[in-house]
């Protein structure tokens, strides 16, 4: 079973903020929160990974609370181009393979 | 820098019949992944290797499921024989070392349509 819990489904209007919860309350203290989105009939892409501290790059912002228990990711300004399926995901130590969930489905409206 | 490429794209197959998925990592990637992604559900890990060495095939199906990495580039997926249930998405995936510490890149995937 994946270790995320993520909303199944969410709407946002082009040119505002996205913000995408996760929830992964068992994670472990050298886990990575990795975060991926699959855009219709492509391979998932990469978008931004962290461990304990917010980050930021040029696709996206990631927001990890300070237990470590949740994060959020932002998209600052979404565009209809960002309508996707967005996985968060936990790397499991010791395997350190991936265990996909449902992921949250993104909608961006004109 | 080139992707990871995987072919063919598309394939039908009947069932019982035999099928093979090919795929070439990014240049360096020690690390291969594959998995297999039914409509409406995220990817499941089939198998990795580290170089071409198997790191995890837990969940390979090795009765009619096998996969190789021959010289630690690239490598194929076998089924046979093929079962209605196998209709899915198999992408290929990469990375620089392991899961835990790089993150993966992905291929287009073969869609493959067991009838």
């Amino acid at each position: 079973d994946a270790k995320t819990t993520q909303p199944p489904s969410m709407d946002c209007a082009e040119g505002r903020a996205a913000n995408l919860p996760c929830n992964h309350s068992t994670i472990s203290g050298n886990e990575y929160v990795y975060w991926y989105r699959q855009i219709h009939s492509q391979g998932p892409q990469y978008i931004i990974h962290g461990l304990k501290n917010n980050e930021t790059n040029e696709m996206a912002s990631l927001i990890i609370t300070e237990d470590r228990k949740s994060s959020t990711l932002i998209l600052p300004h979404a565009t209809l181009r960002d309508t996707a399926v967005y996985y968060c995901i936990v790397s499991t130590s010791g395997t350190y393979k991936y265990i996909f969930g449902t992921g949250t489905r993104l909608k961006v409206l004109a | 820098e080139a992707g990871v490429a995987q072919s063919p794209r598309y394939k039908i197959i009947e069932k019982r019949q035999s099928v093979a998925f090919w795929c070439n990592p990014i240049s360096g990637h020690a690390t291969l992944y594959w998995y297999q992604q039914i409509l409406g559900q995220g990817p499941k890990l089939l198998i990795q290797f580290q170089n071409n060495g198997v790191v995890d095939d837990s969940q390979l199906p090795k009765d009619r499921f096998s996969a190789e990495r021959l010289k630690g580039v690239d490598s194929t997926l076998k089924i046979q024989p093929a079962k209605l249930e196998d209709s899915a998405v198999y992408l290929c995936a990469s990375s620089f070392g392991l899961a835990g510490t790089y993150e993966q890149y992905f291929g287009p995937g073969t869609r493959l349509t067991v009838t």
